[in-house]
């Protein structure tokens, strides 16, 4: 399995500011992925972060609000722009294999905005 | 629309007993049906998974029996124990795209 490190792991944050949070994996891996979880609620896939290109974005979130990097295979960022106390959440960096189905996730970056 | 229906919503067990957490889907598309257990302050981490090829996996207490044409699975923990008290979240992966949709989580509280 994949050690990823994700920072920060929590913050708190004033309403308009925006926060970047970094995704470190220990390998080189295919897929890195980005979700959202709101306090008790489920995972939420907010984009897929692909490598030299665009992320891909699912429905309800749009790359203005949540812009994301990723230049290598091992790291990959996600802003959380103009944030507004709904944003308050835990942000989940995954990480997939090509040839496992697994899905591992990193300790998640808690956020809260006041 | 929730693809993975999770109950339920919370459990509660004495020691010793066995915690069961089902969970069911409708898209056919779905080849892959992990559990995740996930502790205060920290991410999901995989517990056990099944293909839909096989009815059941047991790894030491944990189990997942699978039933393929009620497309339906659960959880089996068997011998429950307080370290078990956690947020349990079953999930499925479609066959394309390697996307995950997850359930809405069952916290589990196991008294001593």
């Amino acid at each position: 399995s994949a050690v990823i490190s994700q920072k920060p792991s929590r913050d708190i944050c004033q309403r308009g500011t925006s926060l970047t949070i970094q995704c470190q994996v220990d390998s080189q891996v295919t897929m890195m992925f980005w979700y959202r979880q709101q306090p008790g609620q489920s995972l939420t896939l907010i984009a897929t972060a692909n490598q030299g290109s665009e992320a891909t974005y699912e429905s309800g979130f749009v790359i203005d609000k949540f812009p994301i990097s990723r230049p290598n295979l091992t790291f990959s960022t996600l802003t959380v722009s103009n944030m507004s106390p709904e944003d308050s959440s835990i942000y989940l960096c995954s990480v997939g294999t090509s040839g496992s189905r697994e899905l591992f996730f990193g300790e998640g970056s808690r956020l809260t905005v006041l | 629309q929730q693809q993975v229906k999770q109950s339920p919503q919370s459990l509660i067990v004495q020691k010793g007993g066995i915690s069961i957490i089902n969970c069911a889907y409708e898209n056919t598309a779905f080849d892959y049906f992990p559990w995740y257990q996930q502790f205060p302050g920290k991410g999901p981490a995989l517990l056990i998974a099944i293909r839909p090829d096989v009815s059941e996996k047991k790894e030491g207490r944990f189990t997942i029996s699978f039933n393929k044409s009620a497309k339906q699975f659960s959880l089996h923990i068997m011998d429950s124990q307080p370290g078990d008290s956690a947020t349990y979240f079953c999930a499925a992966r479609t066959t394309r795209g390697n996307q995950f949709y997850f359930g809405t989580g069952t916290s589990l509280t196991v008294i001593p």
